[in-house]
This record gives C-alpha cells, structure tokens and sequence, in this order.
C-alpha cells in the first residue's frame, strides 16, 4: 500500500552541523509531498511543499526536493540551530485523496 | 488571521465513556481533518468534513464520528472509550473550494483514557 518510510532517529547534531533527513514513498501515481515540524507539546506546522517532480521546497533555511526516480524528499539544512530541535514529519496527498499519509517522524536535536 | 484552534486541551476521560473534542478551521477554510496521533507515531487519518458531510474515512471503528457545522466548525465524537484511544487528536482544515488542498494543523487536544 502506500506509506512513508522516514530515516529513523533520534538524530542529534551540534549548532551549525549539516542536516538531512532521509524520506522516501511508495505510491500508485505521483503525490505531493510535505515536510512538517512539531516542536515540543505542540500541533504540526507546514514546513514545506513540492507538488511535481524536481519542485524544490524552501522555508526557514530547509530545503528539499521532489525526485520522483528515485522516490525521494530529503529534507535539509546547511546550519541548524537549537531552536530547529522538533519532530520532522515527511507526508504525502495522493492524486484526489483527501487525506494526509504521515511517515514515523524523525526526532531532532540540536545542542549547542 | 486566526489559525486552527481546537478544545479542550487537555482532556482524562475513564473507560466507557463518550468524549466531544471540538475544532475551528482557519479563517477562509471550509474543510476539516482529523487525525490521531499516538506517542511516538505519526498522525493518522480518521476521517474529513466538506459541506457538513463525511467525505472520507480512514481505518477507525464507528465509534468514532464527527459533525461539521453551518460555521465549518467540526466536532469529533469518540464512544466506549478504550486505554488504547490514549493519543493527541489534531484537527487540520484546507480549502476544497479554492482546490487548496494543504492542511494546516491546530495544537491538538491531548486525550488520556484511565
């Protein structure tokens, strides 16, 4: 069926270290694609978007991707920061469905 | 611009009983989601609003149901409360109207089943 497969975490990085989190689908078509953040006892936020394939997503200095050949959505950043420490979620829309299909999230955090 | 806002909060309910969480879409919104989201899981659909009728359903018992109102404003209803209904409930509205289909999410209501 379709799903979300997430690098798994946690994954703790130092101030001004490199980020990737690892995302890939599987999916009958092409989705769109999603990255959210939930930061600590809070909802989720809309990071980022892509809805065809080689769209890149940008916001708050994280990017990613839509690399339908190799079904991927790899989120990155080139300096994190303390405050970028949350949960990261990659999630897809499939076609005309309605719903959201989430990943496992990955945990992130960022020592100074 | 008011976001997505959801009540109660916090919620401790025991086994059996009925529990109504509420949720206000952003404003301009005329859609609304629900998803469960289990500790350390990602959320999962439970079913969506549009035009005060049930749109689409995920994987979850009859006990679960839901109302839109007149205003877009949506109800979850949860029956026989279960341990395992433990979760945070998200609410997240879109426009099916302007074909904007990304959710924005509300902070959730945090429901504990004793």
């Amino acid at each position: 069926g379709d799903s979300v497969t997430q690098m798994e975490g946690p994954v703790t990085l130092s101030e001004e270290a490199c980020l990737t989190i690892n995302c890939t689908y599987t999916a009958t078509g092409y989705p769109s694609l999603f990255w959210y953040v939930q930061y600590p006892g809070e909802g989720l936020q809309l990071l980022l978007k892509a809805t065809k394939a080689d769209d890149k997503g940008s916001n708050k200095g994280f990017e990613a991707t839509y690399r339908k050949e190799t079904t991927s959505f790899h989120l990155e950043k080139g300096s994190v920061q303390v405050s970028d420490s949350a949960v990261y979620f990659c999630a897809f829309f499939l076609g005309s469905a309605r719903q959201l299909t989430f990943g496992s999230g990955t945990q992130l955090t960022v020592l100074p | 611009d008011a976001g997505v806002t959801q009540s109660p909060t916090h919620l401790i309910k025991t086994r059996g009983q009925q529990v109504t969480l509420r949720c206000s879409p952003k404003s301009g919104h005329d859609t609304v989601s629900w998803y469960q989201q289990a500790l350390g899981q990602g959320p999962q659909f439970i079913f969506q609003y549009y035009e005060e009728e049930e749109r689409q359903r995920g994987n979850f018992p009859d006990r679960f149901s839901g109302h839109q109102f007149p205003n877009y404003s949506s109800e979850l209803n949860v029956n026989a409360l279960l341990l395992g209904d433990s979760a945070l409930y998200l609410c997240a509205s879109s426009s099916l109207r302007t074909g904007k289909r990304e959710q924005y999410f509300g902070p959730g209501t945090r429901l504990t089943v004793t």
